[in-house]
């Protein structure tokens, strides 16, 4: 199926420092989809990108979709310790049906 | 809007005894997932379903996993027999339609296999 890959893998940060966690595919991506788990959690949906060059903003969270529609990228500007959790993107399968995740980028925000 | 239900929440078996997992979806959603989730990793799609047809299981280790979601609601999914790197949580997802829309996940089964 679709593969999408995460970077980094990781990443920690002192409180107010900005986050950023790219997606890439190898091959043009019909939408991406970001979601968000707290440990302990389940996925919860952040939002989907659709269209090349995309930008969407939800408060302190900044999401892109690349020109080419193989990349995407989560920035996370001034972190709070509740943004604590994996961050993942999720993208459509070659059929155009399965919604694959990537591995997720880890956050852990110290105060 | 009651979210989408999944028991049981934890399950402990030994290797090659059977367990089954069940999901209720969100009610009118007609796409259903299962995922496995193991620690560390991100969620692996096992089975897409629409309504009671499969779209996509290429992931689905049919040797010893099953899905089927009679009628088009509720789903179960069975491992038969289980492997001690089954262990993992199993999540049940849907959402409205089979593409390009936002999928809601359960809380999940937390699966260990001894």
């Amino acid at each position: 199926g679709q593969q999408v890959m995460q970077i980094p893998q990781y990443q920690h940060v002192q409180e107010g420092e900005d986050f950023t966690t790219y997606c890439n595919s190898s091959t043009t991506l019909s939408n991406i989809q970001w979601y968000k788990q707290r440990p302990g959690g389940h996925p919860v949906f952040l939002i989907q990108l659709v269209k090349s060059g995309e930008v969407k903003k939800q408060k302190r969270l900044t999401f892109q979709f690349g020109e080419a529609k193989k990349n995407s990228s989560l920035h996370i500007t001034a972190t709070q310790t509740t943004d604590v959790g994996t961050y993942f993107c999720a993208a459509p399968g070659d059929s155009g049906y399965a919604l694959n995740f990537g591995k997720g980028t880890s956050l852990l925000v110290t105060p | 809007e009651a979210g989408v239900a999944q028991s049981p929440r934890y399950k402990i078996i030994e290797k090659r005894q059977s367990v089954a997992f069940w999901c209720n979806p969100i009610s009118g959603h007609a796409t259903l997932y299962w995922y496995q989730q193991i620690l560390g990793q991100g969620p692996k799609l096992l089975i897409q379903f629409q309504n009671n047809g499969v779209v996509d299981d290429s992931q689905l280790p049919k040797d010893r996993f099953s899905a089927e979601r009679l009628k088009g609601v509720d789903s179960t999914l069975k491992i038969q027999p289980a492997k001690l790197e089954d262990s993992a949580v199993y999540l049940c997802a849907s959402s409205t339609g089979p593409r390009n829309t936002e999928a809601f996940f359960g809380q999940g089964t937390r699966l260990t296999v001894v």
